[in-house]
């Protein structure tokens, strides 16, 4: 069956630095794979995506690479921010019968520090 | 309109009563999910309606019944719930499989508490 792999956490940075949660997955097929965050007492948005290898998702300075060879879609930032102060789950989706299977990693908890 | 809207926000409830979680989309989607999330956990699926029809019930209790009484709409009628089951309830929809890029788009939650 399908799994995600990610780091932890939680994650602890100052204001600025550089952010890389890793995730890797196991699945039959070619899966889209997404980044999802969760703030505080909210329900999950979606962060970056990417349908097929070698594509990046980016969205609000995050980035993710889809890298078949190594089944991996880790993310990163350059600069990070208080605000970014979240949890962030990795995912893969993988049609069914009509409808999508999210497979999710276990989630990172990131604290940004000022 | 890129929403899912789910009511109510929180929900305290004892043990005998019944109640219902609501949730609606107007963005023509056709798959839509119940998801149950535990503190510090990923979400974990309930159900799946797929053009309005149960296609996916991951062995869920049955004091848990989904219904969708058309594509914008979907509830979770509740009965005699334990404490246990206190949790966030996302609702969640797509496109129908084949159409789509495998996006699920989530609503806010509702968050219930059992007493």
């Amino acid at each position: 069956g399908n799994s995600v792999t990610q780091m932890e956490g939680p994650v602890t940075l100052s204001e600025e630095a550089f952010l890389t949660i890793n995730c890797t997955y196991t699945a039959t097929g070619y899966p889209s794979l997404f980044w999802y965050v969760q703030y505080p007492g909210e329900g999950l948005q979606l962060l970056l995506k990417a349908t097929k290898a070698d594509d990046k998702g980016s969205n609000k300075g995050f980035e993710a690479t889809y890298r078949k060879e190594t089944t991996s879609f880790h993310l990163e930032k350059g600069s990070v921010q208080v605000s970014d102060s979240a949890v962030y789950f990795c995912a893969l989706s993988d049609q069914t019968a009509g409808s999508y299977q999210l497979t999710f990693g276990k989630g990172t908890k990131l604290s940004v520090i000022p | 309109d890129t929403e899912v809207t789910q009511t109510p926000k929180h929900l305290v409830m004892g043990m005998t009563n019944k109640k219902s979680l609501k949730c609606e989309q107007h963005m023509g989607h056709r798959a839509m999910y119940w998801y149950k999330q535990k503190a510090k956990k990923p979400p974990e699926l309930m159900f799946v309606y797929s053009y309005e029809k149960l296609s996916i019930n991951e062995s869920v209790p049955s004091r848990f019944s989904p219904e969708c009484p058309n594509s914008s709409l979907l509830n979770l009628h509740l009965h005699a719930l334990q404490p246990e089951d206190s949790a966030l309830y996302l609702c969640a929809s797509s496109q129908g499989g084949q159409e789509g890029t495998g996006e699920l788009f989530f609503g806010e939650g509702s968050r219930l508490t059992v007493l």
